[in-house]
């Protein structure tokens, strides 16, 4: 009963090493999104896209880039990783119908570490 | 979209009514309350809105006041899986859902 998947649970990284986070959804969502999460900062959002090949900057997108070649799959990369983005990233979409857009299903999360 | 203010810790007994509550004193007309939580290590889940009139579901139900000023999350019989972290959020609708900020929530503990 999957519906978002996040490639990996938890990575560990060197310092400047380019990471890739990678999300799968399979309930035709148009709206796709990464978030960070830190103690004491709540989630923050990175970067979200409406549709295919479509990308908008959310709160934080310094250090991150994205992308959306298919509607299914969003993924986030870290051109080159720094200590102070090891964090809880999440995925998660949504439709855009109209009761739907704010209504996000959320992957189980990846924690990223970067030595 | 307007701010909510939520207590930051809860107790429930397992069985009882958790009642969590959510102020939103400056909700404006055309924006939605949004419950969602998030259990430890998990992403968060969503559980219910609501734009005026109260909502139940098979998770939980929403109260929100006649205006509009606060509501209150109910479930109805809580167990110890509900042990989690609960965010009331307002929001406009939009197409790209970009508006939802999840604040700090509600730690809701709830105890044998």
């Amino acid at each position: 009963d999957v519906k978002v998947t996040q490639s990996s649970r938890y990575l560990v990284k060197r310092t400047g090493e380019k990471v890739f986070l990678e999300c799968v959804q399979d309930m035709d969502h148009e709206n796709m999104f990464w978030y960070r999460q830190d103690p004491g900062l709540g989630l923050r959002l990175i970067y979200f896209s409406y549709d295919v090949k479509m990308k908008e900057k959310g709160d934080i997108p310094e250090g991150y880039s994205v992308s959306r070649e298919k509607k299914e799959r969003f993924s986030l990369i870290l051109e080159s990783a720094s200590t102070n983005q090891t964090s809880m990233y999440l995925c998660a979409s949504s439709s855009r119908r109209e009761a739907g857009a704010n209504v996000l299903t959320f992957g189980a999360g990846s924690r990223l570490t970067v030595l | 979209d307007a701010k909510t203010t939520q207590p930051p810790s809860m107790d429930c007994a397992e069985g009882r009514a958790a009642n969590l509550p959510c102020n939103h004193s400056t909700i404006s007309g055309n924006e939605y309350v949004y419950w969602y939580r998030q259990i430890h290590s998990q992403g968060p889940q969503y559980i219910i809105h609501g734009l005026k009139n109260n909502e139940t579901n098979e998770m939980a139900s929403l109260i929100i006041t006649e205006d509009r000023k606060s509501s209150t999350l109910i479930l109805p019989h809580a167990t110890l899986r509900d042990t989690a972290v609960y965010y009331c959020i307002v929001s406009s609708y939009s197409n790209s859902g970009y508006a939802l900020n999840f604040g700090k929530g509600t730690s809701l503990l709830v105890t044998p």
